[in-house]
């Protein structure tokens, strides 16, 4: 199984609402990622999770919180979002059992969460 | 400090035609070098990726050697098909700490029939 899996695909929510975004892997992997996509845009680095604890958070505003409850499974709860905040929200996993989770370790991405603000 | 520049797209080329998406990096230390492709509406796919100087990543037909003297990661392709039309992306990695992958801009390919 290499597989990152995001759910939902697709969601459109009102600026008023409060929704979560969940990402789920078992490849064992002891690191995972929020990033953000705009359109035309390369991903943009949200949230570092290592070992189940949040390492990075690259200055996102507080609307945004992430959570990690186990190993395998990453939220990225949303409350309060702008219409600027629409994008393809992606999850990633690195890091297998036993590896040092550094400069060799490549990144599994997600398919993406849509996510529409209106 | 750490970056990757991609050139410019969009790319396109008809089917059977060579192609060759330029990237060079910036790195502190000694980078991984990865290519990652997305095709439309959905995320990203590892296509490929060199850990060290001169080591050639290849993948179903794509290929791209870490060029420590010319700081580069060209990716090449003999033959594109239809199927190849993607956005492509440049990404390195340092041993930083920070557990984070330095992306290019993308390259939009299209190949036509």
């Amino acid at each position: 199984d290499t597989e990152v899996t995001q759910t939902p695909k697709h969601l459109v929510m009102g600026m008023t609402n409060k929704k979560s975004l969940k990402c789920e892997q078992h490849m064992g992997h002891r690191a995972m990622y929020w990033y953000k996509q705009k359109a035309k845009k390369p991903p943009e680095l949200m949230f570092v999770y290592s070992y189940e604890k949040l390492s990075i958070n690259e200055s996102v505003p507080s609307r945004f919180s992430p959570e990690c409850p186990n190993s395998s499974l990453l939220n990225l709860h949303l409350h309060a979002l702008q219409p600027e905040d629409s994008a393809l929200y992606l999850c990633a996993s690195s890091g297998r059992p036993g590896q040092i989770i550094g400069v060799n370790t490549e990144a599994f991405f997600g398919q993406g969460t849509r996510l529409t603000v209106v | 400090g750490n970056s990757v520049t991609q050139m410019e797209g969009p790319v396109t080329l008809s089917e059977e035609a060579f192609l060759t998406i330029n990237c060079t990096y910036t790195a502190t230390g000694y980078p991984s070098l990865f290519w990652y492709v997305q095709y439309p509406g959905e995320g990203l796919q590892l296509l490929l990726k060199a850990t060290k100087a001169d080591d050639k990543g290849s993948n179903k037909g794509f290929e791209a050697t870490y060029r420590k003297e010319t700081t580069s990661f060209h990716l090449e392709k003999g033959s594109v098909q239809v199927s190849d039309s993607a956005v492509y992306f440049c990404a390195l990695r340092i041993e930083s700490g920070a557990n984070n992958l330095f992306f290019g801009t993308g390259t939009r390919l299209t190949v036509i029939p």
